[in-house]
């Protein structure tokens, strides 16, 4: 079954900082996609970024970058230049070719200091 | 392009009644999923309807039942309340299902409290 483990409840960073969340995925299956999203307190899912296990570089959004790490099974979220607004939870997310069950993280709870 | 909206925002009920939570998909979306996320916690998949059958369910009981329209929109029912299902309710929907590469755009959640 798939797993997916956030370390990090609560991370602090500087503004025009930057910070990496951690995620580590447990699967048997080759093919999956890695998601990330933003949830502020609003309650909505933001989807940020996505890494399919096959891509070769890493994916990378404007200020999101993930750091794939397929040996490893990790995927970190890399937010650079951190904004006030980027204070929200993040969650990691996978889902297997043949299971349309994306399971998610518990999640981390990012704060930006002015 | 008109996101994912859900109804109502908020609702309480009370131990054993019945609730239907409302999803509108984003425009050209066939696929909806919903997801219960309790406090503190990530979402977890309740199950998924494509194209007006259901095409996946994760681990809820019978009486967490779902329907989709022509127009794609969906609806989640729950029979028999229990406190334990006081939770942010999403919905989510995406532009086909299955494949790795699905993006899932959230609707902003109906908070459902039992009392």
């Amino acid at each position: 079954a798939q797993k997916i483990t956030q370390t990090q409840p609560g991370m602090f960073v500087q503004e025009k900082e930057a910070v990496t969340l951690d995620c580590t995925y447990d699967t048997s299956d080759p093919s999956y996609g890695l998601f990330w999203y933003k949830q502020p307190s609003s309650g909505e899912m933001i989807f940020l970024i996505y890494q399919g296990s096959y891509d070769q570089q890493n994916a990378t959004e404007g200020r999101y970058s993930l750091n794939f790490q397929k040996a490893r099974k990790s995927a970190n979220l890399v937010i650079s230049a951190s904004q006030l607004g980027d204070s929200a939870m993040y969650f990691c997310a996978m889902r297997e070719y043949n299971n349309n069950d994306m399971r998610f993280g518990a999640g981390t709870r990012l704060t930006v200091k002015p | 392009e008109t996101g994912v909206t859900q109804s109502p925002t908020h609702l309480i009920k009370t131990r054993g009644q019945q609730v239907t939570l409302r999803c509108s998909s984003q425009s050209g979306h066939n696929t909806v999923s919903w997801y219960q996320q309790a406090l503190g916690q990530g979402p977890q998949f309740i199950f998924q309807y494509y194209r007006e059958e259901e095409n996946g369910r994760g681990n809820f009981p019978p009486r967490f039942s779902g329907l989709q329209f022509p127009n794609y929109s969906s609806e989640l029912n729950v029979n028999a309340l229990e406190l334990d299902d006081s939770a942010l309710y999403l919905c989510a929907s995406s532009l086909v299902a299955g494949g790795l590469g699905e993006t899932q755009y959230f609707g902003p959640g109906t908070r459902l409290l039992v009392l």
